[in-house]
Order: structure tokens, then sequence, then C-alpha cells
């Protein structure tokens, strides 16, 4: 599968609770996105990779969230001490900038997302 | 005010109709407008870009006004197939701007 992958799907936790999300994008791919969505809501932007520069966050992303790309490759979205506004969609996506090479380089590709409901 | 402002709809529309969204943006300097998209539970997924000659995939046509900062698509010939949520997306340097979609609902 060359698409982009989450993990888990879908995750239920208790409030307070630390939970951890993982995003493989497409290999080809230097940027890496990840979005909240709420019913009724487009995606929502939290924060952005090139390789493995975080390099922007959005205001929205609290202190309890943090997200890594370490290797450049895989990202890992953490929520600490989780709230039941967390509870959304977490969808990661990515897409390259290397116009040359990839035909479409500016479109994002999402992954199926990953569904958390804290209880 | 918003990036992107769409209307929710719904939209219930009838098979073998012709159904128009709109979508305007707020900053005149977004280089890049796409539509996305997205069926229930799902994730979004490319419709189409939209290019500021106007361009058409099958019975999907979109445009750009980049004076007016006013996105449109047009589904003709609705299917039953197409019901689902309509993204206006737009690109502003780094960053990807959603609007909040609208739902389209295609009768039998």
């Amino acid at each position: 599968d060359t698409g982009v992958s989450q993990d888990p799907r879908h995750k239920i936790t208790k409030r307070g609770q630390n939970v951890t999300f993982r995003c493989d994008p497409i290999s080809e791919h230097n940027r890496l996105y990840w979005y909240r969505q709420t019913l009724g809501q487009g995606p929502e932007f939290l924060t952005y990779f090139q390789n493995e520069a975080q390099l922007e966050k959005s205001r929205l992303l609290s202190d309890r969230f943090s997200a890594e790309r370490p290797k450049g490759s895989f990202s890992t979205l953490e929520i600490q001490r989780t709230e039941q506004g967390d509870s959304a969609m977490y969808l990661c996506a990515s897409r390259t900038t290397v116009t040359s090479v990839v035909v479409g380089a500016n479109v994002l590709t999402f992954g199926a997302g990953s569904r958390l409901t804290v209880l | 005010r918003k990036e992107v402002e769409q209307d929710p709809g719904p939209f219930n529309v009838p098979e073998g109709a012709t159904v128009a969204f709109n979508c305007t943006y707020s900053n005149s300097a977004s280089q890049s407008f796409f539509w996305y998209r997205q069926d229930c539970r799902k994730e979004p997924k490319l419709l189409m870009s939209v290019y500021s000659s106007g361009n058409e995939d099958g019975r999907f046509t979109a445009q750009l006004n980049r004076a007016s900062q006013y996105i449109s698509l047009l589904i003709r010939d609705s299917k039953l197939s197409d019901s689902a949520t309509y993204l206006c997306v737009v690109n502003t340097g780094n960053q990807f701007y959603f609007g909040t979609g609208t739902s389209l609902t295609v009768i039998p």
C-alpha cells in the first residue's frame, strides 16, 4: 500500500489518559500535516513537518499536544491528559514540494484518520 | 474572518439534477485551490484541483474567480453516488485551509 497509513483507527480512552497516534506518509512526500476534525466541521490545522523539522504549530495546539517526526518518515501525535473536548478525528496528510518529480505535487493526500473518543 | 467560507447546505437534489456549490476565500495571496470529497466517517479525498481558466472532469466543472476570491463546483447529472460532503480547500503559503464542507444528498 503506497498511501498514507494511520494507526490506530479508533481509540477510546478515559479522561486524563495519554494517547499516541502514528502516521506513515507516502514515502516520497517530504511534508506531513496533522489536522483535527469534529462533526460538521472541516479539518482544522494542528501542525506540519518538512522532513524532520516541525515548521509550524497552530495556536489551537495546547501544550498537552506534541508531535514528532524523528527521521523525517513516520510521525507521532501525542495527547497528554486527554479531555472530553479532545474527542475528534485526527487526520494525517502528506505531500511533496518537489514539483519536478511527482505529478500533482501540491496536493494533500490523507490517511484514513484516527478517531479518538474520550470518556 | 474565516479563511474559507462555504454554505454548509444541506443540498438535497433528485438524481439527474445539476447542483452548484460556492466558496469564498479571504486571502488574495492564496495560490492553489481544490475541491475534496468526504464520505461519512471517511477521510477527505481529492476531487479536483481548480485552475484559473476553469476545468472540467466528466460531470464536474470547477471555476475560479481571483478578482472576487470565489470558487465554484458544478455537478451535472447527479448520481446517487455523488452523495457526500464537498470541501473547498485553499492553499496559502505552506498552509491548506478547509471550508466547513457542503453536504449533498442525491435522492432517487
